[in-house]
């Protein structure tokens, strides 16, 4: 069965890039879409974006052109980077696979944003 | 972008209950509907595709229901293990699918 897993940086300074990865496991990366989710207290759940299609992306207009998802087949594995944070950009940030819902998800990494 | 609200915030239920959860969408989504589970500590846990359609091993006390911009969740019996937050997530069109801020059921 297919497993997600999160890795990064756990604190990131304000105006500093965000950048995690999902290590995709028991399943090829090639096939269906894949999301990254965040969860903040402020804003509950919030998806951020998903990669398609070997490399093509859509983005939530709300994060401001500021994210990128990029997938890496070789390793199966997907990333995220966040320019400019802020504390607004402090979350548990999941990614997941997605056909439109999201199964199954990673455990989650908590980002701090804070000098 | 579709705004989704799920009522009640906050479910007090005793085990063995059934329980009702509302989810509503600021204009129709069909049935491009989605529920969640989250447990304390984990990632959510998906419930229901396709408004009704039960994800591979959720128990048959979980069901869904609805069309349109009205939905709701139901567990026949509540079990220990189902005390949680329900978010409900529509992905009926694109920039962005959205969640609900989630109803907590806890118990009474």
């Amino acid at each position: 069965q297919v497993q997600l897993q999160e890795s990064g940086p756990g604190l990131v300074k304000p105006s500093e890039t965000l950048s995690l990865t999902c290590t995709v496991s028991g399943g090829a990366i090639s096939s269906y879409y894949w999301t990254w989710i965040r969860q903040s207290p402020g804003k509950g759940l919030e998806l951020i974006g998903y990669v398609y299609n070997r490399g093509r992306t859509e983005y939530n207009p709300s994060l401001k052109s500021r994210a990128t998802i990029s997938v890496d087949t070789s390793n199966n594995q997907f990333s995220l980077k966040l320019r400019s944070v802020s504390a607004a950009d402090t979350a548990v940030y999941y990614c997941a696979r997605a056909r439109a819902w999201f199964d199954p998800w990673g455990q989650g990494t908590l980002v701090t944003v804070s000098s | 972008e579709i705004a989704m609200t799920q009522s009640p915030d906050t479910l007090s239920v005793s085990p063995g209950e059934r329980v009702t959860l509302s989810c509503r969408a600021s204009q129709s989504v069909t049935t491009n509907l989605a529920w969640y589970q989250q447990k304390p500590g984990q990632a959510p846990r998906l419930l229901i595709h396709g408004a009704s359609t039960r994800a591979t091993g959720v128990p048959a006390r979980f069901s869904g229901g609805g069309s349109g911009t009205e939905f709701t969740l139901t567990i026949s019996s509540l079990q220990s293990e189902d005390f949680a937050i329900y978010y409900c997530q529509h992905y009926n069109n694109w920039p962005p699918w959205t969640f609900g801020q989630g109803t907590k059921v806890e118990i009474k």
